[in-house]
């Protein structure tokens, strides 16, 4: 069974502190995707990752896809109350589906 | 356009009621797919459809739950009888080009049986 662990599973920090959020398994996965989750909405995707050691940023969020296409870590610099939400990281498996990590909730306080 | 829309918001039942939950996917999206989410489980997909067809439903907990898509803008998902551990957020989503690609979300249908 191919497993996608996050961590953490929540973290609550002041706003300006940069964080780290993680996803790993130890299965290789041709894709990974990031959705951010607010509440009383459904995910929505921030970024694709394809190849190994890809970076990818989005103003202040950094992306990377590890090397051996098994983990991908979301950085967050200078947080704000809007990065607030569910961070959720989806792989595609030898199937071509994708299987779901259980989430980061982040909370970032004023 | 509108994006996926899903009926209703909010849903609260007697346990042994029969739930119909309701999704119009992004037009042109060939895969329509079913999601709940819950603290325990987090997301799992129940079920997902590819041009109107029902793909893959090992996803589906138990004979209680099934899921129609009669045409490419219409698909619902019943549950009946209704139990309490059947309370959780329900979501549609749909995709444009494979079951692993970009899916777009519903703003999903609370529901709660009591």
């Amino acid at each position: 069974t191919q497993l996608l662990e996050q961590s953490p599973q929540f973290l609550s920090i002041q706003e300006g502190e940069n964080l780290t959020v993680y996803c790993n398994s130890s299965s290789v996965f041709s894709s990974l995707q990031w959705y951010r989750q607010e509440p009383g909405e459904g995910p929505v995707l921030l970024v694709t990752v394809v190849t190994g050691g890809e970076v990818k940023k989005l103003k202040r969020l950094t992306f990377q896809f590890g090397d051996a296409r098994k983990d991908s870590s979301l950085h967050i610099t200078a947080a704000q109350p809007g990065d607030t939400g569910l961070y959720l990281c989806a792989a595609s498996d030898s199937n071509y589906q994708l299987i779901w990590g259980a989430g980061t909730k982040l909370i970032i306080k004023p | 356009d509108a994006g996926v829309i899903q009926s209703p918001r909010h849903e609260v039942t007697e346990m042994g009621q029969e739930v119909t939950l309701r999704c119009k996917p992004i037009s042109g999206h060939d895969y329509l797919f079913w999601y709940r989410q819950t603290m325990m489980r987090g997301l799992e997909l129940l079920i997902y459809f590819n041009n109107n067809v029902p793909i893959d439903d090992s996803g589906m907990p138990e004979d209680r739950f099934s899921a129609k898509m009669p045409n490419a803008s219409f698909s619902t998902l019943k549950i009946q009888p209704s139990e309490p551990r059947d309370s959780a957020v329900y979501f549609c989503a749909s995709s444009l080009v494979g079951p692993n690609t970009e899916a777009f979300f519903g703003q999903g249908t609370r529901l709660t049986v009591v």
